[in-house]
Formats: C-alpha cells, structure tokens, sequence
C-alpha cells in the first residue's frame, strides 16, 4: 500500500542555518504531497503543497518539490528561525479510490537554537 | 479565523469504559476525518465521513469505532469498550471540497490526548 517514509529525528539546529528534511513515499499513479507542521500543543498546521510531479510548494520561506523520479518531497529552508521549532510530518493523499484521507510520515521534531 | 475545535483535550478512562471524543468542524466543510497519533508512531488515518455517511474507513476502524454527526455541528468518535492500545492523540479534521480530490487543504483540530488505564 501507499506509505511515506521521513527522516529520522530529532534534529537540532542553529538560527540561520540550512534546513533539509528528507521525505520519500510509495504511491500508485499521482499522490497529491503535503508538509505539515505542529507546534506545541497546537494541531496540525498545512505548510505547504505539491499536486503533480515537478511542481514546488513554498510557503513561510519553506520549499519542496515533488520530484516524480525519485519519488521524493524533500522540505528546506534555507535560514531557520527559533519560531520554526516544531514537528515536521510529510504526507500524501493517494491518487485516486480514496476520500482524500492523508497518509503521514512519522514526523521530524526540529529545534532551533539561537 | 475559523478553526476545528476538539473536546476534552485530555481524557483517562478505565478499560472497557465507552469514550466519546467531541468535533466542531469548520462550519462550511463537508468532509470529516479522524486521525489518531500513537506516542512516538505515525499519525494514521481512522475514518472520512462524508454526507452523513462514512466514506472510507481503515482496517484500524473496527466495530469498536463508530462516528455521529448528531446536530449538524458537531462530530463525535465513539469507543464502545477501550483497550489499553487505544492510549493515543485523536486528532479530528475536516475540509470543504467538493469530489475526491486530494488537494484540498484539511484543518486539523489540537487533539484529544486518550489515556486507557
């Protein structure tokens, strides 16, 4: 079945520096892909999205491109900030046969430090 | 803004006990989802409601889950008899859209943190 595989945490950064977060799925056919955000104690956040191959989703200074041939979704930002402490999740929402129900990566938990 | 809203944010109960967890979906969506979050695992996918009817459910979903829509506002996930590994985050979602697509954003709710004792 469908499945998203993402980058082990946590991750620990300093302010400023590059932020690359690895995300990989398994899908049939065009999977519609997703990263989201959760703060503490808050819910789940849409960052940003891509619904076909190639195209980049960008949003609060985050990117990522939906790369078809390596079936990948990576998350960057190329100057973190304190504030974007929180856990990172990939996920997909499968191509077609579903409701729109998103599958999710395990979570990448980041802190920023300044 | 509009956002999902979800009562009690934290509840314990005894194994065996029926738990309902509460929803207030954003008021002009039309897809209602559960999700639930095992400590440490991934977030997996419950139940898609849809029309006052489930649409999709996963294998997670078993007789022990149902989910009411009772008064157009709410949106309720009931346990009939806990288990101790039913111990998890519960987060309630919805969206608007109209068809199956997959694009629509979904507006997560904070979670209700269920605790089976």
């Amino acid at each position: 079945g469908d499945s998203v595989t993402q980058m082990e945490g946590p991750v620990t950064l300093s302010e400023e520096a590059f932020l690359t977060i690895n995300c990989t799925y398994t899908a049939t056919g065009y999977p519609s892909l997703f990263w989201y955000v959760q703060y503490p104690g808050e819910g789940l956040q849409l960052l940003l999205k891509a619904t076909k191959a190639d195209d980049k989703g960008s949003n609060k200074g985050f990117e990522a491109t939906y790369r078809k041939e390596t079936t990948s979704f990576h998350l960057e930002k190329g100057s973190v900030q304190v504030s974007d402490s929180a856990v990172y999740f990939c996920a997909l929402s499968p191509a077609r046969g579903s409701q729109g129900n998103l599958i999710f990566g395990k979570g990448t938990k980041l802190s920023v430090k300044p | 803004e509009p956002e999902v809203t979800q009562t009690p944010s934290h509840q314990v109960t005894q194994m065996g006990q029926e738990v309902i967890l509460r929803c207030v979906p954003i008021s002009n969506h039309l897809y209602f989802y559960w999700y639930r979050q095992i400590l440490g695992q991934k977030v997996e996918f419950l139940v898609s409601f849809y029309n006052n009817e489930i649409s999709e459910k996963s294998e997670i979903f078993d007789d022990q889950f149902s989910v009411e829509r009772p008064d157009g506002s709410n949106f309720t996930l009931k346990i009939r008899s806990t288990k101790l590994e039913d111990s998890a985050m519960y987060f309630c979602a919805s969206r608007v859209g109209q068809g199956a697509t997959g694009a629509y954003e979904q507006y997560f709710g904070p979670g209700t943190r269920l605790t089976v004792t």
